[in-house]
């Protein structure tokens, strides 16, 4: 496995604004994911960020809500926009690498939105 | 429509007890079972993972048991301990190698 950072840890946003959310690898990955998990939910996936394209949104995610940047095999960023208190969560990246089934988890990013 | 049940939603186990952990799958497809373990604050971390070839695993104190046929797998956590005290998400994946996860069980070891 590898080292998944992300920033920030946590952060509490007004409504109507946005925050862009960082996923950094120690290694390059294959795949990198966002999911979302709400308050005693479990985990939902949002998009797949792919490495220079557009990312693979799921069912009920949009990029005008989500837009998602993949510019390299070890980096990517979700933008939570014109945020509402719904938005409120944990934010998780994820990774895969080539020939793995195991999809490995960064600390997550915890917003409160007010 | 959710495809992986797990239950129960939260669980108490005293210190040194069995804590048991189910899941349920419906997709004849999945051919890969992991756990998750989360602890507050962190994001989830792979425990334990099975292939349907086989109808039990152990690492340490925890064991998956599979039942292919029923389309069922379950965690098992012996001489359970407070630091075990966690939420736990199964999950099943398939071809696309993305998985379906459980609500997650939120697991209470007293002292």
């Amino acid at each position: 496995s590898a080292v998944i950072s992300q920033k920030p840890s946590r952060d509490i946003c007004q409504r109507g604004t946005s925050l862009t959310i960082q996923c950094q690898v120690d290694s390059q990955v294959t795949m990198m994911f966002w999911y979302r998990q709400q308050p005693g939910q479990s985990l939902t996936l949002i998009a797949t960020a792919n490495q220079g394209s557009e990312a693979t949104y799921e069912s009920g995610f949009v990029i005008d809500k989500f837009p998602i940047s993949r510019p390299n095999l070890t980096f990517s960023t979700l933008t939570v926009s014109n945020m509402s208190p719904e938005d409120s969560s944990i934010y998780l990246c994820s990774v895969r690498w080539s020939g793995q089934e195991t999809q490995y988890f960064g600390p997550g990013t915890r917003l409160l939105v007010l | 429509q959710q495809q992986v049940k797990q239950s129960p939603q939260s669980l108490i186990v005293q210190k040194g007890g069995i804590s048991i952990i189910n899941c349920a799958y419906e997709n004849t497809a999945f051919d890969y079972f992991p756990w998750y373990q989360q602890f507050p604050g962190k994001g989830p971390a792979l425990l334990i993972a099975i292939r349907p070839d086989v109808s039990e695993k152990k690492e340490g104190r925890f064991t998956i048991s599979f039942n292919k046929s029923a389309k069922q797998f379950s965690l098992h956590i012996m001489d359970s301990q407070p630091g075990d005290s966690a939420t736990y998400f199964c999950a099943a994946s398939g071809g696309s190698y993305i998985p379906t996860f459980g609500r997650g069980t939120s697991l209470i070891v007293h002292p």
